[in-house]
């Protein structure tokens, strides 16, 4: 049973351009959240996708979107580096369900994408 | 608003009992998890709390207080491969994880 795996694993970007980051979620989930991790900090929540759709969006400038794919799979996009964009991306798959019922479903976190802008 | 607070490192010493801490003010909540996070790599899952009351499982305990917004994690027998940073993590009840800072724990011989 394949866990949650990110590519690429590291990547160096300069100021101004363009990133995409992939993620495919573990067997049987549906939704998948991305979080931006800063060194000695905790994961903070940019958004989460579920049926193709974004659910719910953290405090992220509009420079940072996303897309789900039909089999779950997801991307970040981020515009216009900055240096502060400079982290660890990290990707969670969970089994999430209409909104009613979310909260209690345990995400799993996929190895990351580190991601240095120059 | 929401809030965590936990302490940033804590250091024991191998064999012992460590507990983290945690306090939150979170709105919409409905549990609380504690990820595991070793340096370079993913968060894991380690244990949820949804209700008041003691979680045990194996070596790890995690409790939680919804009236007074505080959940902690027990760590008993300590080994050196638990040097970790440990995530105190409100879920709401839309889904979405709020992760405090981490706490920063170092394993002794």
């Amino acid at each position: 049973d394949a866990g949650v795996t990110q590519s690429p694993t590291h990547l160096i970007k300069t100021r101004g351009q363009q990133v995409t980051l992939r993620c495919s979620p573990k067997s049987g989930h549906d939704t998948v959240s991305w979080y931006q991790q800063a060194l000695g900090q905790g994961p903070q929540f940019i958004f989460q996708y579920y049926e193709e759709e974004e659910r719910q969006r953290g405090n992220f400038p509009d420079r940072f979107s996303g897309h789900q794919f039909p089999n779950y799979s997801s991307e970040l996009n981020v515009n216009a580096l900055l240096l502060g964009d400079s982290a660890l991306y990290l990707c969670a798959s969970s089994l999430f369900g209409p909104l009613e019922t979310s909260g209690n479903e345990t995400q799993y976190f996929g190895p990351g994408t580190r991601l240095l802008v120059l | 608003g929401q809030n965590i607070d936990q302490p940033t490192e804590m250091t024991a010493t191998e064999g012992a009992i460590v507990q983290i801490n945690c306090t939150y003010q979170t709105s919409g909540f409905n549990g609380l998890f504690w990820y595991q996070q070793h340096a370079g790599e993913a968060p894991t899952f380690l244990s949820y709390n949804v209700l008041d009351g003691l979680e045990e499982k194996g070596r790890f305990s995690s409790f939680l207080s919804r009236s007074k917004g505080y959940s902690y994690l027990l760590l008993k027998e300590l080994q050196m491969k638990d040097s970790a940073s440990y995530l105190c993590a409100p879920s709401s009840n839309t889904g979405k994880l709020i992760f405090g800072q981490g706490t920063t724990l170092q394993v002794k011989p």
